[in-house]
């Protein structure tokens, strides 16, 4: 079973500029969560998605959005990029059974704001 | 809130040495506990889990016990290996939803 797939891997775009990024979550897995990666910061939790609606959501401004397709893909975008928004962003999918809590990563995108 | 501390890198150790990575948790109720790693240029991966009290997760060699007494799922391996090398975070599960609560990382280096 193929894991769960980020694309793109990387990208650089400049200041004020908007950017979306796209996530393949597992086969049969419908919940799908996004996490920001900085050294600063650590990881932490941007957004969850289960069967189209966003369930979760944590302390990002409201430039940082998302959206679940009916095929359980999903997107973040990222308006008005600042340089802070430079970071590793990784999505995560979960099978949502009961008593099943186990989140896969995929590699995630690297973003760079110049 | 709900919060994980876990112990500074970076850890250098020789191979066959003897690895501890401290780990502990704030959180209300019973949360489910885990270890992930990441190595260089990649996404995380699930190195083991506990989801109760004195439940131990192992995986590769690692292991970690859930101790409710003390708050704290410490990671240990008897023999580590140079590929061991990587950051390692500890998480918790956060409430109803799909939600990670990760520790600021542990950086593991190994010297043949």
């Amino acid at each position: 079973k193929a894991g769960v797939t980020q694309t793109p891997r990387y990208l650089i775009k400049t200041r004020g500029q908007q950017v979306t990024l796209s996530c393949s979550p597992i086969s049969g897995h419908r919940s799908v969560s996004w996490y920001q990666q900085t050294p600063g910061q650590g990881l932490q939790f941007l957004f969850e998605y289960f069967s189209e609606t966003q369930r979760n959501k944590g302390n990002f401004p409201g430039r940082f959005s998302g959206r679940q397709f009916s095929n359980s893909r999903s997107e973040m975008n990222v308006s008005t990029l600042e340089l802070g928004d430079s970071a590793l962003y990784l999505c995560a999918s979960s099978l949502e059974a009961s008593g099943e809590r186990n989140q896969y990563f995929g590699p995630g995108t690297r973003l760079t704001v110049t | 809130g709900n919060s994980v501390t876990q112990m500074e890198g970076p850890v250098t150790l020789s191979e066959e040495a003897f690895l501890t990575i401290n780990c502990t948790y704030t959180a209300t109720g019973y949360p489910s506990l885990f270890w992930y790693v990441q190595y260089p240029g990649e996404g995380l991966q699930l190195l083991l889990k506990a989801t109760k009290a004195d439940d131990k997760g192992s995986n590769k060699g690692f292991e970690a016990t859930y101790r409710k007494e003390t708050t704290s799922f410490h990671l240990e391996k008897g023999s580590v290996q140079v590929s061991d090398s990587a950051v390692y975070f500890c998480a918790l599960f956060s409430g109803g939803y799909n939600k990670l609560i990760f520790g600021a990382g542990t950086r593991l280096a190994v010297h043949p």
